[in-house]
């Protein structure tokens, strides 16, 4: 079946250093990866989407790309801050066929000052 | 623009007993997800709604579990009876629509966090 494969599962990085999380996904046929943030008692929050005729997309200090032929795509943020501590899902599905997101299992990311 | 609203936020039960959850989705989204997320994973959809007609259900456990999309706003989920495994986080989500290449921006609520006892 439809699966989405996350590394690492937990992550403790500088302030100030970047983070990298990278996901793998097994339907050739997905063409939409968002990347979501959540934080403790909350849902969680679209950060940054990428859509396969795209190979990569940048917003300030996150960005994210995309192989199509490996199957991967990952979540980079430079100058990390704590505020950016959560736990960051990837996920991916087909938009036309009513957009079911498979989710990976979670990164938790911690920034220490 | 208010967000996906959800209630309650809490709820404990004994194995066996019932429960509702309440999900009210971004207005004009016709659209609505439920999904499972369980202590350490990534969410996982239970059921999919497009206005009040059903579009996916083949992840939700039908001997225990339904839902409902009254007039294709609000929408209930419904278990009866509790398990112990059901303890989860159960999230409400809302996108425009589907079938377009923005339809896929899930918006998600805080989600009801249920412990079976």
């Amino acid at each position: 079946g439809e699966n989405v494969e996350q590394h690492p599962s937990t992550l403790s990085v500088q302030e100030g250093d970047s983070a990298v999380i990278k996901c793998t996904y097994s339907d050739s046929a997905s063409n939409y990866f968002p990347w979501y943030k959540q934080e403790l008692g909350k849902g969680p929050q679209l950060i940054i989407d990428i859509r396969s005729n795209v190979g990569e997309k940048k917003d300030q200090r996150i960005a994210v790309t995309l192989n199509k032929t490996a199957k991967h795509f990952s979540l980079h943020i430079t100058e990390t801050q704590p505020e950016d501590s959560a736990v960051y899902f990837c996920a991916a599905s087909r938009y036309n066929q009513g957009g079911k997101l498979i989710f990976g299992q979670g990164t938790e990311l911690s920034v220490k000052p | 623009e208010a967000g996906v609203a959800q209630s309650p936020r809490y709820k404990i039960i004994e194995k066996r007993q019932s429960v509702a959850f309440w999900c009210n989705p971004i207005s004009g989204h016709a659209t609505l997800y439920w999904y499972q997320q369980i202590l350490g994973q990534g969410p996982k959809l239970l059921i999919q709604f497009q206005n009040n007609g059903v579009v996916d259900d083949s992840q939700l456990p039908k001997d225990r579990f339904s839902a409902e999309r009254l007039k294709g706003v609000d929408s209930t989920l419904k278990i009866q009876p509790a398990k112990l495994e059901d303890s989860a986080v159960y999230l409400c989500a809302s996108s425009p629509q589907t079938g377009r290449e923005k339809s896929n921006e899930q918006f998600f609520g805080p989600g009801t966090r249920l412990t079976v006892l």
